[in-house]
């Protein structure tokens, strides 16, 4: 059974510093890992995208690795901004094209 | 504007009545999905149907049952609503499912039930 783990629960950082969330996962046997992003009361918005055989993908200040074979992912935020501040989660897609889902980092960026 | 949209956004209700969620996508996807976020933020998923065929069933009471009239729509209705289901459910679409079934999957903006 697939496992998703998310460190840390939640961060703060002074606006302006680079930061890296985790993201670990117990079976190597994905399709995909997805990182998204939650404001308060809000829906997903998917950030990042990065299938099994890629390595890393980049938009804009945001940079997402994935080591396959040790189940690790990382989510580097660049120069962060009070914007920022938001739930982050992680999920890998699987058999049968289920998502399954970190508890997710809380992230709060402070002017 | 092309979205995962659901209705109602919130949902307040007794104990014990029925209620019905709905979802629909206008991206095209064949694949649609619901998921509870419960009180500790945690999202699991709870189904999933391709091209109107359920696919994923996880552990959820009978009292859920999902129905997808076209590939566009799933819609959930619960039956005897308790105070655990109290959580957002979220729909989710996505072209394709399984292998290679490599695309993203796009969120609605959950609808938060609230059992009274």
């Amino acid at each position: 059974k697939q496992e998703v783990t998310q460190i840390p629960a939640a961060l703060s950082v002074p606006e302006g510093e680079n930061l890296v969330l985790n993201c670990s996962f117990t079976d190597s046997a994905i399709y995909n890992l997805q990182w998204f992003r939650q404001d308060p009361g809000k829906g997903l918005t998917s950030l990042l995208l990065i299938q099994s055989s890629q390595r890393e993908q980049t938009s804009g200040r945001l940079n997402a690795s994935l080591d396959k074979s040790s189940g690790r992912s990382t989510l580097y935020i660049a120069a962060s901004q009070p914007g920022d501040s938001a739930t982050y989660l992680c999920a890998v897609r699987t058999s049968g094209s289920r998502l399954t889902f970190g508890e997710g980092t809380q992230l709060t960026v402070n002017p | 504007d092309t979205a995962v949209s659901q209705t109602p956004k919130y949902l307040v209700t007794q104990m014990g009545n029925d209620k019905s969620i709905k979802c629909e996508q206008n991206l095209g996807h064949d694949t649609m999905y619901w998921y509870k976020q419960d009180s500790k933020k945690f999202l699991k998923i709870m189904f999933s149907y391709n091209n109107k065929e359920l696919i994923i069933n996880e552990t959820v009471p009978n009292r859920f049952s999902p129905k997808s009239p076209d590939k566009a729509h799933l819609n959930l209705h619960i039956n005897s609503l308790e105070l655990g289901d109290s959580a957002v459910y979220f729909c989710a679409s996505s072209q394709g499912q399984g292998a290679p079934g490599n695309q993203p999957q796009h969120f609605g903006d959950g609808t938060r039930l609230s059992i009274l």
